[in-house]
């Protein structure tokens, strides 16, 4: 067990939808990052936080947004969603968010009929 | 932009075989990480190389980072079924984001 939590496990939505994803990071982790990993694809960098602050931001569709809340949980909103964002979410947390090792939640797979 | 990348996309090797996949940074590093996912589960952290030249070993799995600190390897001798996943490294930005390579997925034939 990471110790970092992701909710739902699963999401299957239909075209044009919105959804939100969940995670709460490690105790004591400040910084939250967001990937997506698509089949047999590597993991896609979207977004990172730290306290609460966006940090950096990767290739996030404008249709996808982010935030850190003050207690450091994470949420992804994914809207006008399309067949194409059909992957695994991963959520993941380090202490301080400057290229320390990553404490990855177990994801969300998202399905979009 | 920065870039990672990891060569084999794929290996697949007889149990006892040995495996190696290598990773290149088009950007000096100030460290490496490697990563395991097992099919179904999520990237675990295995090890971090900081220093030019390091090399560290974990029971059959010896990582290597190189002397220019652009490039690592993973090597695992006689390859057991346990060993199955894909294998990710990582080398972080100048903004402290980690930017994975595109991995290497091993499968072993018992």
């Amino acid at each position: 067990d990471s110790g970092v939590t992701q909710t739902p496990k699963h999401l299957i939505t239909a075209t044009g939808q919105r959804v939100t994803l969940r995670c709460s990071p490690r105790s004591g982790d400040l910084s939250v990052y967001w990937y997506q990993q698509s089949l047999d694809q590597g993991l896609q960098f979207l977004i990172q936080y730290y306290n609460g602050e966006e940090r950096a931001k990767g290739n996030i569709l404008e249709r996808f947004s982010a935030q850190q809340f003050p207690d450091l949980h994470s949420e992804l909103n994914l809207s006008s969603l399309e067949l194409g964002d059909s992957a695994l979410y991963f959520c993941a947390s380090s202490v301080q968010g400057g290229g320390e090792k990553l404490f990855f939640g177990s994801g969300t797979q998202l399905s979009v009929l | 932009g920065q870039q990672v990348m990891q060569i084999p996309q794929y290996q697949h090797v007889q149990e006892g075989e040995d495996f190696t996949t290598y990773c290149n940074s088009s950007t000096t590093l100030s460290n490496i990480q490697w990563y395991k996912q097992r099919p179904g589960g999520h990237p675990v952290f295995l090890i971090q190389l900081v220093k030019s030249g390091e090399v560290k070993k974990q029971k059959r799995l010896t990582f290597q980072f190189g002397e220019a600190k652009k490039n690592s390897s993973l090597h695992i001798t006689a390859t057991q079924t346990t060993d199955v996943g894909t294998y990710f490294c990582a080398g972080p930005s100048n903004t402290g984001k980690l930017i994975f390579g595109q991995g290497t997925t091993l499968q072993v034939k018992p």
